[in-house]
């Protein structure tokens, strides 16, 4: 079965500082990944996705991601966050069996708390 | 239209009560989600409809109920719940062509007294 995990549970930054969030996953085939964010008391809203072409994908408010197939990697990076962005993110992957039964598979979360 | 909509917004019942969560989307996808998510947890998958038919059932409790009348609406009956059932109740739909992005309902916050 596939898996995915995200190594930084908890991060609490100051405003400005630089973020990057881990996410490797397990599947060695075709997968398209996702991240997805989380603010208090609302819904999951897609940041980006990754599906195919260029490695380097962009994100809305500011986000982008890197897909390092070798490594089995989509980490999420922003240069500067902000308060706004403090929130639950997910990472997520859709691994494309040729079996079927295909489903999209989160990570645990990574709380991120930015500071004032 | 790229909304999946869910209703009622929050739900409180009791463990002999029977309720439905509904959820519509008018994007022409042909499959659809239920998802389950607990507080500071990552939603957790319970049935999935492929064009109308159950293709995807992660071994949930008979008290969880899925219909699908259409191909946009989506229903999830609940009976005889358990205190332990509370929680966000998530829709999301996807089409079959093209990637495989989900696209995510609001939820229903659920609550069994």
């Amino acid at each position: 079965a596939q898996s995915v995990s995200q190594h930084n549970h908890h991060v609490i930054l100051s405003e400005a500082a630089s973020l990057e969030l881990g996410c490797n996953y397990s599947y060695g085939g075709t997968v398209n990944l996702f991240w997805y964010v989380q603010y208090p008391g609302q819904h999951l809203q897609l940041l980006l996705k990754y599906f195919s072409g260029d490695p380097l994908v962009k994100g809305i408010k500011g986000f982008e991601a890197e897909f390092i197939k070798s490594k089995f990697s989509f980490n999420l990076r922003k240069p500067s966050v902000q308060w706004s962005d403090t929130a639950e993110y997910f990472c997520a992957v859709y691994a494309i069996l040729t079996g079927g039964g295909n489903k999209l598979t989160f990570g645990t979360g990574t709380q991120l708390k930015v500071e004032l | 239209d790229t909304e999946v909509t869910q209703t009622p917004k929050h739900l409180v019942m009791g463990m002999t009560n029977k309720k439905s969560l509904k959820c519509e989307q008018h994007m022409g996808h042909r499959a659809m989600y239920w998802y389950k998510q607990k507080a500071k947890k990552p939603p957790e998958l319970m049935f999935v409809y492929s064009y109308e038919k159950l293709s995807i059932n992660e071994s949930v409790p008979s008290r969880f109920s899925p219909e699908c009348p259409n191909s946009s609406l989506l229903n999830l009956h609940l009976h005889a719940l358990q205190p332990e059932d509370s929680a966000l109740y998530l829709c999301a739909s996807r089409g079959l062509a093209g990637d495989y992005e989900q696209f995510f309902g609001p939820g229903t916050r659920l609550t069994v007294l």
